[in-house]
């Protein structure tokens, strides 16, 4: 079965970065883009971005550019997100997601368990 | 930026009744792009309903979907206490390409 499975939680000091992978098996890495989302404890979720899998292009949320970045190594189905200038508003949970198209309706399925990032000084 | 609103914020219903939660957006999108999701908590959201109306595998016929232009509905038949948890609406389209809803919470 499809599987993103993800990197372990983190802390890290404010002005750090952080970076997460999202390893995927079960499907043809090149077929699908991998989004990247987060969620504040108790908080809804935000999209940050996402990586082409195939090109390596990539299209980020307007109040993370120049502060993520989104990368893949094809040869190991991974995709990784790297958050700098970390601040204690960083502190979420990060999921990784693929999209699914059928015709012309697309829906993220699955998501990785997530990974906690902490960021305290 | 394409907002979407969801209400209630909070809805309170017992076993067996029926949910309806709502998602607005802020300007015409397309049904193929609107998606519903449940997130349990501790869990990653998992996909529910897809093109406003197709229900994702696995999913029971007690959730459905519906709705086109800037509103669109999720209705939990026959409500088990497992349905007692947060569910999110989200669309792609526009800029940015992906937003989501706020979320509702279901509780008993």
């Amino acid at each position: 079965q499809v599987q993103l499975v993800q990197s372990g939680a983190e802390v890290k000091k404010p002005g750090a970065s952080v970076k997460v992978s999202c390893k995927t098996s079960g499907y043809t890495f090149t077929d699908s883009n991998i989004y990247w989302v987060r969620q504040a404890t108790g908080q809804g979720l935000e999209w940050m971005g996402w990586v082409n899998p195939n090109s390596g292009n990539t299209a980020y949320a307007p109040r993370f550019q120049g502060r993520v970045t989104m990368t893949r190594n094809s040869s190991i189905s991974t995709a990784y997100m790297e958050l700098s200038s970390l601040t204690s508003e960083d502190t979420a949970v990060y999921y990784c997601t693929r999209d699914v198209m059928a015709l012309t309706r697309r829906w993220f399925d699955p998501w990785g368990q997530g990974t906690l990032v902490t960021v305290s000084s | 930026e394409i907002v979407l609103t969801q209400s209630p914020g909070t809805l309170s219903l017992s076993p067996g009744e029926t949910a309806t939660l709502s998602c607005r957006a802020s300007q015409n999108i397309r049904a193929s792009d609107l998606v519903w999701y449940q997130q349990t908590p501790g869990q990653a959201p998992r996909v529910l309903i897809y093109g406003a109306s197709s229900r994702a595998t696995g999913i029971p016929d007690r959730f459905s979907g519906s709705g086109s232009g800037t509103d669109f509905t999720l209705t939990i038949s026959r409500l088990e206490p497992e349905d007692f948890v947060v569910y999110y609406c989200q669309q792609f389209g526009g800029s940015p390409p992906v937003t989501f809803g706020q979320g509702t919470r279901l509780e008993s």
